[in-house]
């Protein structure tokens, strides 16, 4: 089945620490995304990438790094400049031929001890 | 900028009910119009898009119609399940694959 995998479901940070989310697809499709969701808030993008060894940020990219080494994984860094991150995060990914329809994996909860 | 607006929630509704689900939004250019459902701890699923003026998307009893003069992309469903209980968000998209999304709208169907 092709789909969108992120790992791990729920993850944990301690204050001072990086982490980093899992995104991998086997979609082929060219372009990739990060959203973070905030509860009662709609979902409000991190970075994105449309080919490989590509990326933009988003609108709140402070805080975070990406890496698009490979077509079908685009891991997200939480690090610990990101002062609130606890979060629902939702990795995403579109084919080049129609890029504004975008299928999303199930997500990664951030929470910080 | 572009920016979408949904219906403020929750909507709770009885099961077989008519549901509808207000947006509107504000775009530069022909964007391509969308509803997303989230259900609880999941990511999100695409439910039905527009991708021009007067087009109507439908998916599992849902539809939608861009409406260019208004500015909207209502969601309606004839007769809701308990199983329609989520979260629903309507979003815009452009052709360079941003999307902009509305706050979402938590909807609970009771039997």
């Amino acid at each position: 089945d092709g789909g969108i995998t992120q790992s791990p479901k729920y993850l944990f940070r301690k204050e001072g620490q990086n982490v980093t989310l899992s995104c991998e697809q086997n979609l082929n499709h060219d372009a990739m995304y990060w959203y973070r969701q905030d509860p009662g808030q709609g979902l409000r993008l991190i970075y994105y990438s449309q080919i490989v060894n590509d990326f933009q940020k988003g609108d709140i990219a402070e805080g975070y790094s990406v890496s698009r080494e490979k077509k079908e994984s685009f891991p997200l860094t939480v690090t610990s400049a990101q002062k609130n991150p606890t979060a629902f995060y939702l990795c995403a990914s579109s084919d080049s031929g129609s890029k504004e329809t975008q299928y999303f994996g199930p997500g990664t909860r951030l929470l910080v001890l | 900028g572009n920016s979408v607006t949904q219906m403020e929630g929750p909507v709770t509704l009885s099961e077989e009910a008519f549901l509808t689900i207000n947006c509107t939004y504000t775009a530069t250019g022909y964007p391509s119009l969308f509803w997303y459902v989230q259900y609880p701890g999941e990511g999100l699923q695409l439910l039905l898009k527009a991708t021009k003026a007067d087009d109507k998307g439908s998916n599992k009893g849902f539809e939608a119609t861009y409406r260019k003069e208004t500015t909207s992309f209502h969601l309606e469903k004839g007769s809701v399940q308990v199983s329609d209980s989520a979260v629903y968000f309507c979003a815009l998209g452009t052709s360079y694959g941003k999307l902009t999304f509305g706050q979402g709208t938590i909807l609970t169907v009771h039997p």
